[in-house]
């Protein structure tokens, strides 16, 4: 079965700095990697995808995320952290042989400091 | 579109007690699912379903029931409320497909006492 490690539980970093939150995955075959955000007392939303191509896949608001196989990770990436990004992060990973089921992992809570 | 809608918003039970969350969708998206959210443990699937009439077990299925009717509505049934259901519970939706993300409601949080 596939599944999701984020090794950190927060990541805490300065407004203007460059923010990555890390996540690892274990899937047989090639993945289908997820990043979604969740702001306080609110549902996750779409961050961004990759499905085949360009290591490197750019998404919603200024992040981007790598994916690397032969380290089978996928960390996510923004070059200038806003206060407005402190949030919990969830990273997700989708069986391409299996159903349509979504492991997700922990969740990583970013705080950016002004 | 109002995309995924859960009601309530909030909700205390007593133990033993039963009550339906409920979750819609109109993007006319075939797969819906439940997921329940706990510190430290991310989104953990409950059930789920690829199209009306159509559901399966998640990870965490005992405790609750769901059915699909119709396209637009997945309801969750908690049958005897227990302290161990407390938590934040997401509905969800997507169409058909792999390549696809998912759509989530914004939460319901559920104290049983």
């Amino acid at each position: 079965a596939q599944s999701v490690a984020q090794p950190e539980d927060q990541v805490n970093v300065a407004e203007g700095n460059p923010l990555t939150v890390k996540c690892t995955y274990s899937v047989s075959g090639n993945p289908y990697l997820f990043w979604y955000v969740q702001y306080p007392n609110r549902g996750l939303q779409f961050l961004l995808k990759y499905i085949t191509g360009d290591n490197l896949v750019k998404g919603s608001y200024g992040f981007e995320a790598e994916f690397n196989k032969s380290q089978t990770s996928f960390h996510l990436k923004k070059p200038s952290a806003l206060v407005s990004d402190s949030a919990l992060y969830f990273c997700a990973v989708r069986d391409p042989y299996g159903n349509n089921r979504l492991a997700f992992g922990k969740g990583n809570q970013v705080v950016v400091i002004p | 579109n109002a995309g995924v809608t859960q009601t309530p918003k909030f909700q205390v039970l007593k133990t033993g007690q039963s009550m339906t969350l409920q979750c819609a969708q109109d993007m006319n998206h075939e797969y819906m699912s439940w997921y329940r959210q706990d510190p430290g443990m991310g989104l953990r699937l409950i059930h789920y379903s690829v199209g009306a009439g159509i559901t399966d077990q998640g990870e965490v299925p005992n405790g609750y029931n769901v059915s699909r009717s119709t396209t637009e509505d997945f309801p969750l049934r908690l049958l005897s409320a227990a302290p161990s259901q407390t938590s934040v519970y997401f509905c969800a939706s997507m169409t058909s497909g792999r390549l696809v993300e998912q759509y989530f409601g914004p939460g319901t949080r559920l104290t049983v006492t």
